[in-house]
């Protein structure tokens, strides 16, 4: 039973850019979740799908800043024109909304963008 | 609001000892989930526990015990005779019953020295 797994791990681009994350979250899990972690904080939520339907966003989420999941598997986070801000772990996670404890989050090992 | 407050930024302790990692929630909700995360130097989160609010009963799992009083909105997460391996970043987080958002406190960071 594999883990979350997200692509790439590192990514370093220069301010302006854009980039885009992938997540796979663990198999028939149907519900994923977008978080973002900077230096010396806790993970802070950005948005969760349930399925293919974006439920929830945070208002951290700016125009910038758009996710997908349009087939109810992946998930893709897209970043446009990058600021040095936006430099932080982006965490994805991944839950089973049969309820109990399946409801628990799992998290990946995230990307860690810098933006220079 | 939801809000987590871990004030203890970093604990050193020597291999062996106990240690306590305290975590204080606010909630105006009666129904809500507290849960322990673990994130090593590797970076990922590693889930550790899951309490409902309405099950005030303390577990223990090996070398580690949770004290759950919703008298004192506290979530205790205590490490007996602690190893190496268990230096990390600890969260305490909370979510409230019908939401997904999970909010975490700012992590206590753990330095278990040989």
């Amino acid at each position: 039973d594999t883990g979350v797994s997200q692509d790439p791990r590192h990514k370093i681009t220069k301010r302006g850019q854009n980039v885009t994350f992938r997540c796979d979250p663990i198999s028939e899990h149907n519900r994923l979740y977008w978080y973002r972690q900077t230096l010396g904080q806790g993970p802070e939520f950005l948005t969760y799908f349930q399925n293919e339907a974006q439920l929830e966003k945070s208002r951290l989420l700016s125009d910038r800043f758009s996710a997908e999941r349009p087939k109810g598997s992946f998930s893709t986070l897209e970043i446009q024109r990058t600021e040095q801000g936006d430099s932080a772990m982006y965490l994805c996670a991944s839950s089973d909304a049969g309820g109990g404890y399946t409801d628990t989050q799992y998290f990946g090992p995230g990307t860690r963008l810098t933006v220079l | 609001a939801q809000k987590v407050t871990q004030a203890q930024t970093e604990i050193s302790v020597v291999e062996k000892e106990d240690v306590t990692l305290d975590c204080v929630y606010e909630t105006r909700d009666t129904t809500y989930y507290l849960f322990w995360y673990k994130q090593p130097p590797s970076g990922e989160l590693v889930f550790l526990i899951r309490r409902n609010s309405f099950d005030e009963q303390n577990e223990i799992s090996g070398r580690y015990s949770w004290n759950f009083q919703k008298s004192t909105s506290s979530f205790n997460f205590t490490i007996t005779a602690s190893q190496v391996v268990d230096s990390a970043v600890y969260f305490c987080a909370l979510r409230r019953s019908g939401y997904q958002k999970v909010t975490f406190g700012t992590g206590t960071k753990l330095q278990v020295i040989p």
